[in-house]
């Protein structure tokens, strides 16, 4: 049972413009998220994240947002450019927040981003 | 990547061989963990460490042992390959039991492993 899912497999995006990648969860004790961006042959490199006391994050061009209610989160990246082509991964922890390195992980979605 | 290194990079195995991934970093972190990587299935955890001497099992630890006797390393053993675990297998690490914005989980590059 997958209790992060990240329902689109792919997402094509413009340059310039803005890539709104999704991500769910079904378990209710989950209360710290994160997502991390994969190269090929790479492995993934942290970009963001969010504690389950805030609605929203940003850093940069990067803004998470959380919806408790839903149990749904957002990465919007603005401006979208080329190099941001990579595939995202949400993430979640249970525990307050005492991961011990643990994760429970999404199934990816990969962005492109055309010039 | 710095920091968490994986080798071998590629391997393929007859199915029954056994082997080991090797992992080790150099930030003296105390937690570490293995995660496959399948399509489909995004990365699910297999074992993790919490310190040197202590171990226990993830999401998918069926066919697989670890060890810690060091800080240093963790070594991820395939006791008798099969098909199903043909994946791609990363080694992380953290210096914090915390997720936070503070601590970010450190992954390795990646081994590949084919199981025919």
């Amino acid at each position: 049972d997958q209790q992060v899912k990240q329902n689109s497999p792919s997402l094509s995006v413009q340059e310039g413009r803005i890539s709104i990648l999704n991500c769910d969860y079904t378990n209710s004790m989950f209360d710290y998220f994160l997502w991390y961006k994969k190269y090929p042959a790479e492995g993934p490199t942290f970009l963001i994240s969010i504690s389950s006391i805030k609605d929203k994050n940003e850093d940069g061009r990067f803004t998470v947002f959380l919806n408790k209610s839903a149990k749904h989160l957002s990465l919007h990246i603005v401006p979208s450019q080329p190099g941001d082509s990579a595939v995202y991964f949400c993430a979640a922890s249970a525990h307050g927040g005492t991961s011990y390195g643990k994760l429970t992980f999404g199934q990816g979605t990969i962005l492109t981003v055309h010039p | 990547n710095a920091g968490v290194t994986q080798t071998p990079k590629f391997q393929v195995l007859k199915t029954g061989q056994s082997m080991t991934l090797q992992c080790a970093q150099d930030m003296n972190h105390e937690y570490m963990s293995w995660y496959r990587q399948d399509p489909g299935m995004g990365l699910r955890l297999i074992h993790y460490s919490v310190g040197a001497g202590i171990t226990d099992q993830g999401e998918v630890p069926n066919g697989y042992n670890v060890s810690r006797s060091t800080t240093e390393d963790f070594p991820l053993r395939l006791l008798s390959a099969a098909p199903s675990q043909t994946s791609v297998y990363f080694c992380a690490s953290s210096y914090s039991p915390l997720v936070s914005s503070g601590n970010t989980i450190y992954f390795g590059e990646g081994s590949w492993l084919t199981v025919v």
